[in-house]
């Protein structure tokens, strides 16, 4: 079965530059997390959406951060404009309904922006 | 507010000794309880999990973990190491309420294996 689907893999683009990644969730999984891993912060939620409608997305740190599910099969998160301190490898995940789910996660973008 | 602390930000241990790794929480009911582990450049994978019942659960690759409610932990153990268990190792909690919810993780451990 394949598992949650992050592209692109690495992104490195200047600041100014909007930066657009992708997530595709495991078939039949109607949960989806952005999550965000630096060094000083570690892992932190960014946002969620159930059912493609997003549900807390507290923890997206400005506006500059958008994140959208037009459907059940795929995810944006977008940075515009996008700065140094942006750089991390973001992590997108999914879970079936349930609050017993364990959350099953992608391989991650990781982004540098210079 | 849920949290995670995980005190041990590397650990070192030799191949085939014992293992275990700390995590205590904080969280106002009945917490989910998770460990995760990221090898390098990969994403994170599921180890073991506890919701309720048996207080020791087992995992994948030969991990358990022992939730201990008076001491708000949820240690992870393994009997003997292999080189291949050198990774990062996540202990996070979620919340027990209706749905689905973002996870809260520790800080990790890095965990490292001498020859």
């Amino acid at each position: 079965d394949a598992g949650v689907i992050q592209s692109p893999r690495h992104e490195v683009t200047e600041m100014g530059q909007e930066v657009t990644l992708r997530c595709k969730p495991i078939s039949g999984h109607d949960y989806l997390f952005w999550y965000r891993q630096t060094m000083m912060r570690g892992l932190e939620l960014l946002i969620y959406f159930n059912n493609n409608v997003p549900i807390d997305d507290s923890g997206m740190p400005e506006d500059r951060f958008s994140a959208k599910m037009p459907n059940a099969s795929f995810s944006t998160l977008k940075i515009q404009p996008s700065e140094p301190r942006d750089s991390a490898v973001y992590f997108c995940a999914s879970s079936p309904t349930g609050a017993k789910q364990p959350q099953h996660f992608g391989d991650g973008t990781r982004l540098s922006i210079l | 507010a849920q949290s995670v602390t995980q005190p041990d930000i590397h650990i070192t241990v030799s191949e085939g000794a014992s293992l275990e790794l700390r995590c205590n929480y904080s969280y106002g009911a009945t917490p989910y309880l998770f460990w995760y582990v990221q090898s390098p450049g990969q994403g994170l994978q599921l180890l073991l999990k506890y919701f309720s019942g048996d207080t020791l659960v087992q995992g994948i690759k030969g991990f358990e973990a022992e939730f201990k409610r008076s001491q708000s932990s949820f240690n992870l153990r393994k009997p003997s190491v292999h080189w291949s268990d050198a990774a990062e190792y996540f202990c996070a909690v979620g919340s027990s309420g209706g749905g689905a919810d973002g996870l809260t993780f520790g800080k990790g451990t890095h965990l490292i294996i001498q020859p």
